[in-house]
């Protein structure tokens, strides 16, 4: 299956450290993203990590992936008010039979920050 | 340098009629792939495609078809509107649809049926 789970909503305050966290089912994925949407508007690329690495740093941004558990998180340091969004994670599989990929989303979590 | 565009940004239809969707991708990138995401269904796939061709396609009903051309530039067509169609129609591009690519989003297209 291709089941990817992540918590509806969260909630933190200004300046305060935001953790997302995703699960998956199906570990075939050799690329997990993080996207980022705001109302109205399509999906922001916030990062990515390759299947193989445990943790990438970006900025405010760290993902964290422990493959033994299925379970990708994103913590964003010093939360503010405009990173209030929908946040997705998403598989990146190679689909064998036509060459090319696809993108599994998550069903995406609500993050909510307040003042 | 642009990013993905989509014409329109919204469009309402009723059931019954057609739509064209169309999607420039960013300038060099061959792939482009299409997403429906609705409150229901979340994010799913459509279909993908890479120097003309649809490479792969997701679990929809034939009402559901795409082109590419030569410039990269695709369309996606649904006959047969239903209300069911009602939705986010996003399209993604990446330079070649390669798994280490990532892909790119517009605002989408946003389709109310009547």
């Amino acid at each position: 299956g291709e089941d990817v789970e992540q918590s509806l909503f969260l909630s933190v305050r200004e300046g305060d450290s935001s953790v997302i966290n995703c699960t998956y089912t199906d570990s075939s994925s050799t690329y997990l993203y993080w996207y980022k949407q705001e109302p109205g508007a399509g999906l922001q690329l916030l990062t990515y990590i390759f299947s193989n690495m445990d943790m990438k740093q970006d900025q405010r941004l760290t993902v964290l992936l422990n493959k033994k558990d299925k379970h990708l998180s994103l913590r964003i340091a010093d939360t503010q008010t405009g990173d209030s969004a929908i946040y997705f994670c998403a598989g990146l599989k190679s689909i064998l039979t036509g060459g090319g990929n696809k993108l599994t989303f998550g069903t995406g979590t609500q993050l909510k920050v307040e003042l | 340098k642009a990013g993905v565009t989509q014409t329109p940004r919204y469009l309402i239809k009723t059931r019954g009629q057609q739509v064209t969707l169309s999607c420039s991708p960013i300038s060099g990138h061959r792939s482009v792939s299409w997403y429906q995401q609705t409150p229901g269904q979340g994010l799913q796939f459509l279909f993908e495609y890479f120097s003309e061709t649809q490479r792969n396609k997701g679990n929809f009903p034939g009402r559901f078809s795409g082109r590419q051309f030569s410039n990269s530039r695709s369309e996606m067509n649904v006959s047969t509107l239903e209300l069911g169609d009602s939705a986010l129609y996003l399209c993604a591009s990446s330079l070649f649809g390669s798994e280490s690519q990532p892909q790119h989003f517009g605002d989408g297209t946003r389709l109310s049926i009547l």
